[in-house]
């Protein structure tokens, strides 16, 4: 799996977009890039993915470059409750590897008032 | 619909115990993972299961780990003996298409 690159923390005003940024520069055709958080003392929260196109939902919108080697996750009105730890993970979507994640260190996002 | 459910949220052990921690997939799906957060760090997956055969068991510590899933169902994780190093959250996941769903975790500690 290709590895990703994120800041380690960010900062957020309540009400306001977050922007997320990734790299992952060495993605290969067939990875999708996923994105989960963390909540303090909960397991791991499926947010967004995708293979090419931006996608949006009803967490988050997920931009993918043409290139397909950056993204960044979106949270159009942060909460304080969207505190957390957001993990961006390049996965294989076929094969033996398939739906497989490799966590990073991922971003802590802190959403202030 | 139900989530992962695991059992138990806590547990306290000294070492050279042993203990054994139980995973509850979502209903139908039949991929099935453990992984292990030691704090500060991401999850690092240590088996996973499709149906009851074991897939990929490359992480897992397998003088002290081991896993079963016997009817392809519920999933139990045990560790014998514990060192103090194996202290972490050790989290169920489960996938049925190309999402993983995860559950609450268990918190182990080692004394």
């Amino acid at each position: 799996d290709a590895k990703t690159t994120q800041p380690p923390s960010m900062d957020c005003a309540e009400g306001r977009a977050a922007n997320l940024p990734c790299n992952h520069s060495t993605i290969s055709g067939n990875e999708y890039v996923y994105w989960y958080r963390q909540i303090h003392s909960q397991g791991p929260q499926y947010i967004i993915h995708g293979l090419k196109n931006n996608e949006t939902n009803e967490m988050a919108s997920l931009i993918i470059t043409e290139d397909r080697k950056s993204s960044t996750l979106i949270l159009p009105h942060a909460t304080l409750r969207d505190t957390a730890v957001y993990y961006c993970i390049a996965s294989n979507a076929g094969g033996t590897s398939y739906g497989k994640l490799t966590f990073g260190q991922g971003t802590i996002l802190t959403v202030h008032p | 619909e139900a989530g992962v459910a695991q059992s138990p949220r806590y547990k306290i052990i000294e070492k050279r115990q042993s203990v054994a921690f139980w995973c509850n997939p979502i209903s139908g799906h039949a991929t099935l993972y453990w992984y292990q957060q030691i704090l500060g760090q991401g999850p690092k997956l240590l088996i996973q299961f499709q149906n009851n055969g074991v897939v990929d068991d490359s992480q897992l510590p397998k003088d002290r780990f081991s896993a079963e899933r016997l009817k392809g169902v519920d999933s139990t994780l045990k560790i014998q003996p514990a060192k103090l190093e194996d202290s972490a959250v050790y989290l169920c996941a489960s996938r049925l298409t190309d999402t993983q769903y995860f559950g609450p975790g268990t918190r182990l500690t080692v004394l």
